[in-house]
């Protein structure tokens, strides 16, 4: 069936470096991808999202390409604040109504 | 409202209680999804309705477990004789469209309801 993997946290980061967190995933088909952040105190969010292969997802400077031929969907961001300290979550929407959640990676960003 | 409202944020249950947990989506929203999230987990789908109409409960653990949404806005969860594996964040989720209709899964989050069972 339907699934989705993400890489484990906690990552921990120093302001302004590089951020990835991988995820991928296996599908019957061709599913909308998303990744969600839930920041401490808040509810889930949607971060971004690509509807088919080889679209670019892009948001607050985070991105993450539906890459078909690896079946990934990592996110990316170029110089991370402490603002971006959250849990991550990617998720395959194989089907529309259940989603798949990955387990959520939570990263946090020290001055 | 502006955003997903839930109700209690937390609850304390002893063990063989009933709990009733309220989810106030977004106006006009048309579809609402109930997940269980458990500590260091991602959500797990528990149910889902379409306006008023209960379209898959598939995800529901046990008969102990019914949520309801009788005018097509507010929905409650109601868990009877509660567990302590029935401790757990619930999240309610509500969307613009019904799914299956163009919609890309996009879905707007209350800030959940913690119980925790003694």
């Amino acid at each position: 069936g339907d699934s989705v993997t993400q890489m484990e946290g906690p990552v921990t980061l120093s302001e302004e470096a590089f951020l990835t967190i991988n995820c991928t995933y296996t599908a019957t088909g061709y599913p909308s991808l998303f990744w969600y952040v839930q920041y401490p105190g808040e509810g889930l969010q949607l971060l971004l999202k690509a509807t088919k292969a080889d679209d670019k997802g892009s948001n607050k400077g985070f991105e993450a390409t539906y890459r078909k031929e690896t079946t990934s969907f990592h996110l990316e961001k170029g110089s991370v604040q402490v603002s971006d300290s959250a849990v991550y979550f990617c998720v395959n929407a194989g089907n529309n109504r259940k989603l798949i959640w990955g387990l959520g990676t939570s990263l946090a960003v020290n001055p | 409202g502006a955003g997903v409202s839930q109700s209690p944020r937390y609850k304390v249950a002893k063990r063989g209680q009933d709990v009733a947990l309220r989810c106030d989506p977004i106006s006009g929203h048309v579809s609402l999804f109930w997940y269980q999230q458990a500590l260091g987990q991602g959500p797990e789908f528990l149910t889902y309705f379409q306006n008023e109409a209960q379209l898959d409960k598939s995800g529901l653990p046990s008969d102990r477990f019914f949520a309801e949404r009788p005018e097509g806005s507010v929905s409650t969860l109601k868990i009877q004789r509660t567990q302590q594996e029935d401790s757990a964040v619930y999240l309610c989720a509500s969307s613009l469209q019904g799914m299956g209709q163009g919609d890309t899964g996009e879905l707007f989050f209350g800030e959940g309801s913690r119980l925790t069972v003694l």
